[in-house]
């Protein structure tokens, strides 16, 4: 049973290119979240996803940042038109939706803008 | 107000030591508890969940006081390996939100 798998590994965009973040949730999973963290800082929440919904986003800012969770195909975090302050590891996590289960974490995607 | 606080140290000490960490979580409905381990540029991975009558597992020990809000986690004879960071979590009772504290640095010197 593969883990959460995220790609790209690293990714490098200039300022005002897009980015696109993806993430499939380890199998069985129904729920995705995406943290990002700064360097030197904690993990902060983004944006909880269900198949075909957005459940939370009230850690995601207002402009230029989206989220999806399609039927078909992983999670995609979408950055339009980045700046320097993008730049940091974005982390994707997945549970199922019992009670008392943990997040698996993927690997991350680290966004460098320049 | 947060929903996770942590202490976020750094702790430096020294192998063989004993270490906690104390972490508060704000809202009353947070059902599930659990550590995760960060390492440097890695992404966190579960340490232990954390049940009401509290457990252990090795050298580790978690604790959780529900009529406080608090949650500990005690690290007893410190080794090299175990310099990380230490995330509290919560999850709600409704929903599966996670709400992670901003972690506690942990150096064990040589």
């Amino acid at each position: 049973n593969a883990g959460v798998m995220q790609n790209p590994r690293h990714l490098v965009r200039r300022r005002g290119q897009e980015a696109r973040l993806r993430c499939s949730p380890m199998k069985g999973h129904s729920h995705v979240y995406w943290y990002r963290q700064l360097p030197e800082e904690g993990l902060k929440f983004m944006v909880y996803l269900q198949k075909e919904n957005i459940i939370d986003e009230s850690g995601m800012p207002k402009e230029r940042f989206s989220a999806e969770f399609p039927k078909e195909g992983p999670s995609i975090l979408r950055i339009q038109q980045v700046v320097r302050g993008d730049s940091a590891a974005y982390f994707c996590a997945s549970s199922t939706q019992s009670r008392d289960t943990e997040a698996f974490f993927g690997q991350g995607t680290r966004l460098t803008v320049v | 107000r947060k929903e996770v606080e942590q202490d976020p140290g750094p702790f430096n000490v020294p192998e063989g030591a004993t270490v906690a960490f104390n972490c508060t979580y704000s809202n009353s409905a947070s059902q599930s508890f659990f550590w995760y381990r960060q390492d440097c540029r890695k992404e966190p991975k579960l340490l232990m969940s954390v049940y009401s009558s509290g457990n252990e597992d090795g050298r580790f020990t978690a604790q959780l006081n529900r009529a406080s809000q608090y949650i500990s986690l005690l690290i007893r004879d410190s080794k090299l390996s175990d310099s990380a960071t230490y995330l509290c979590v919560v999850s709600l009772r409704t929903g599966n939100q996670f709400y992670f504290g901003t972690g506690t640095s942990l150096t064990v010197i040589p």
